[in-house]
């Protein structure tokens, strides 16, 4: 069974610009989580989706949104890149329909931006 | 503010030493806590978890304590391995919530 897939897995950006980030999850998955990881605040959650709606969602500027596909592919977007955006960026994946609320979730390796 | 504090930062054992890495939570809701393990270049991986309706859980070399009381909850690996440096989070989250709330994380170096 594959993992969960996210690409790219390394991008050089400029402040001002723009990055979108994908993330296939693992076949049959239909939740996928976003985090930020970063040395000084560690994992910090951005959204879920679930069957393209976003279900939840972190502490973080507008700046930062995402979506979901039908095929519970899922992306993420920065706009306006800020020095403080620079992170690991992981997406993890999860059935999602837990009803005691497992939270299992699977991470893939990350997408690290560096924002010059 | 950080929902879950975990400490130490970093520890450093020679093999066959047992580390502890602690945590500790506020939010009495949270009724599910994992640890993942971290190596470099990857992303974190499930190792353990439970739930508060149990005071211990063991896993192969990977045992949880859990104080209900005190909110505190600890990871003890045992005869511990080289292969067993990583990263090591704690994290928490409620029924029916997706999201975790992880600790700060804990570098642990196995010494041969």
């Amino acid at each position: 069974k594959a993992g969960v897939t996210q690409t790219p897995r390394y991008l050089i950006k400029t402040r001002g610009q723009q990055v979108t980030l994908s993330c296939s999850p693992i076949s049959g998955h239909r939740s996928v989580s976003w985090y930020q990881q970063t040395p000084g605040q560690g994992l910090q959650f951005l959204f879920e989706y679930f069957s393209e709606t976003q279900r939840n969602k972190g502490n973080f500027p507008g700046r930062f949104s995402g979506r979901q596909f039908s095929n519970s592919r899922s992306e993420m977007n920065v706009s306006t890149l800020e020095l403080g955006d620079s992170a690991l960026y992981l997406c993890a994946s999860s059935s999602g329909t837990s009803v005691s609320g497992a939270n299992v979730l699977t991470f893939g390796a990350g997408s690290r931006l560096t924002v010059l | 503010q950080q929902q879950v504090k975990q400490s130490p930062q970093s520890l450093i054992v020679q093999k066959g030493g047992i580390p502890i890495i602690n945590c500790a939570y506020e939010n009495t809701a949270f009724d599910y806590f994992p640890w993942y393990q971290q190596f470099p270049g990857k992303g974190p991986a499930l190792l353990i978890a439970i739930r508060p309706d149990v005071s211990e859980k063991k896993e192969g070399r990977f045992t949880i304590s859990f104080n209900k009381s005190a909110k505190q909850f600890s990871l003890h690996i045992m005869d511990s391995q080289p292969g067993d440096s990583a990263t090591y989070f704690c994290a928490a989250s409620a029924t029916g919530a997706n999201n975790l709330f992880f600790g700060t994380g804990t570098r642990l170096t196995v010494i041969p």
